[in-house]
């Protein structure tokens, strides 16, 4: 049973696509995320999530809209496909709550995005 | 400012030796929590360590130890006999209390030579 899912693993698109990217977890967090990981492997947080609601909105472009049907789901999509788009996008979860600091992320395998 | 700094791009270690792997902080939390996690080849995000700000004792995972320097603000990992399979890059990570995210750094590439 996989703690963080996330499909597809890979995607390969054109310029000016749209494309989703979906993660469940099954780990009974509160706390769900995505992250960008770009080519020199740097990992940037891009959104979170609290039981549905919006926590953290970094500096990310509005083509990428995330969105949370429930607390063990946080898919992405993104709108307008750009070249430099194309990374590794990995979901996260965690528990919540007062100690949040102390909490392990867990993380989904990552989606290799490729626009072309 | 970089909140994390990993000073060491790549690294080479012999099998069966031990390795550190340095990570360097910077807060001004008083609660702040610090991690570590594994990336292999194949891509996934494998999480090794944590260490508490008010921990007194340094966190230990099998082979994995922190060593934890508050006063100098470092979050060192000590990987004791290496193996093949600890080829991978490491990111040093740090969520403080006052910020709802983790701040990942930009990694160091280890290679484990037979």
């Amino acid at each position: 049973d996989t703690a963080v899912s996330q499909t597809p693993k890979y995607l390969v698109t054109q310029m000016g696509n749209d494309k989703s990217i979906k993660c469940e977890q099954n780990l009974g967090h509160d706390t769900m995320y995505w992250y960008k990981q770009d080519s020199k492997k740097f990992l940037k947080i891009m959104f979170s999530y609290n039981n549905k609601e919006l926590i953290i909105n970094e500096t990310v472009p509005n083509r990428f809209s995330p969105k949370s049907p429930d607390k063990a789901h946080l898919n992405l999509h993104i709108n307008s496909l750009e070249l430099g788009d194309s990374a590794v996008y990995f979901c996260a979860s965690s528990l919540g709550g007062d100690r949040a600091f102390k909490n392990i992320q867990y993380f989904g395998a990552g989606t290799r995005l490729s626009v072309l | 400012a970089q909140k994390i700094t990993q000073t060491q791009p790549g690294m080479f270690v012999q099998e069966k030796e031990a390795v550190t792997l340095d990570c360097t902080y910077d807060t001004s939390d008083p609660s702040y929590g610090l991690f570590w996690y594994k990336q292999p080849s194949s891509g996934e995000m494998i999480f090794l360590i944590y260490q508490g700000s008010y921990d007194q004792q340094n966190a230990t995972e099998g082979r994995y130890s922190l060593n934890f320097q508050k006063a100098r603000k470092s979050a060192n990992l000590v990987i004791s006999a290496s193996q093949l399979g600890d080829s991978a890059m490491y990111f040093c990570a740090m969520r403080e209390v006052s910020y709802d995210k983790v701040i990942f750094g930009p990694g160091t590439s280890l290679s484990v030579i037979p």
